[in-house]
């Protein structure tokens, strides 16, 4: 089974700092590639998908990128509403939907 | 408006077998394309998937786990039901439900709210 790291697993950052969470496939996955934020206590809602398309309302600061095995999501600005946990996740085959273990942002 | 709802017993005991609903509205499960996954997530872990049902009735499974999942539709009552045998404490987390709409190759974009399943003697 294609395996997905994040890194960090946790970071903190200031208000207003650029904040960059890796994704990193064990096998090439083209662009199949979503991220995920979980604010303490609540649901996970998509930010973005294809690897860099940003689901619709979610805030411009988010963008994503890469292709292959290697992955960003990059805030521009990070806000105090940004804190979260993040999951990338793969699926590129619908018999091994896979999950990152998720990076924990604090400010 | 899209909204999913999971349903089901919060507390089981060990070997007993899980039936979770997920109760879906603003859309069809008959619409090519649309898919419905069970993930689940243990207190303070990562998210798990275990198992998807599309519009044409096919169905996958997480591997580790496919001996215990079964996933079914009821098109006409906007349902997706899960059930898992033999549950185990490891199995103690919340489960949600989510959507898909571009086959099961595309990302969840409405999640339920979850429920919290316990399980213990």
């Amino acid at each position: 089974d294609i395996q997905m790291t994040q890194s960090p697993s946790s970071l903190s950052a200031s208000v207003g700092d650029r904040v960059t969470i890796t994704c990193r496939a064990s096998q090439g996955i083209s662009n199949y590639l979503a991220w995920y934020q979980q604010k303490p206590g609540k649901v996970p809602e998509l930010l973005i998908y294809a690897a860099s398309t940003l689901q619709s309302g979610v805030p411009s600061r988010f963008s994503g990128s890469g292709s292959g095995t290697d992955f960003t999501l990059t805030i521009s600005s990070l806000q105090p509403e940004d804190v979260a946990t993040y999951y990338c996740q793969k699926y590129n085959s619908a018999l091994s939907i896979t999950f990152g273990q998720g990076t924990r942002l604090e400010i | 408006q899209v909204t999913l709802r999971e349903s089901g017993p919060a507390l089981v005991k060990p070997k007993q077998t899980l039936t979770l609903t997920c109760t879906f509205s603003g859309f069809s499960l008959s619409t090519t394309g649309m898919c419905v996954s069970w993930i689940r997530q243990p207190p303070g872990k990562a998210l798990e998937w275990l198992a998807l049902i599309d519009w044409d009735d096919d169905k996958y499974y997480r591997s580790s786990l496919k001996t215990r999942l079964t996933i079914s539709k009821n098109t006409s009552k906007n349902q997706v039901v899960l059930t898992i045998t033999n549950m185990d404490p490891v199995d103690t987390a919340t489960y949600y439900c989510a959507r898909a709409t571009d086959g099961p190759y595309d990302a969840f974009d409405v999640w339920g709210q979850g429920t919290l399943v316990t399980v213990s003697s």
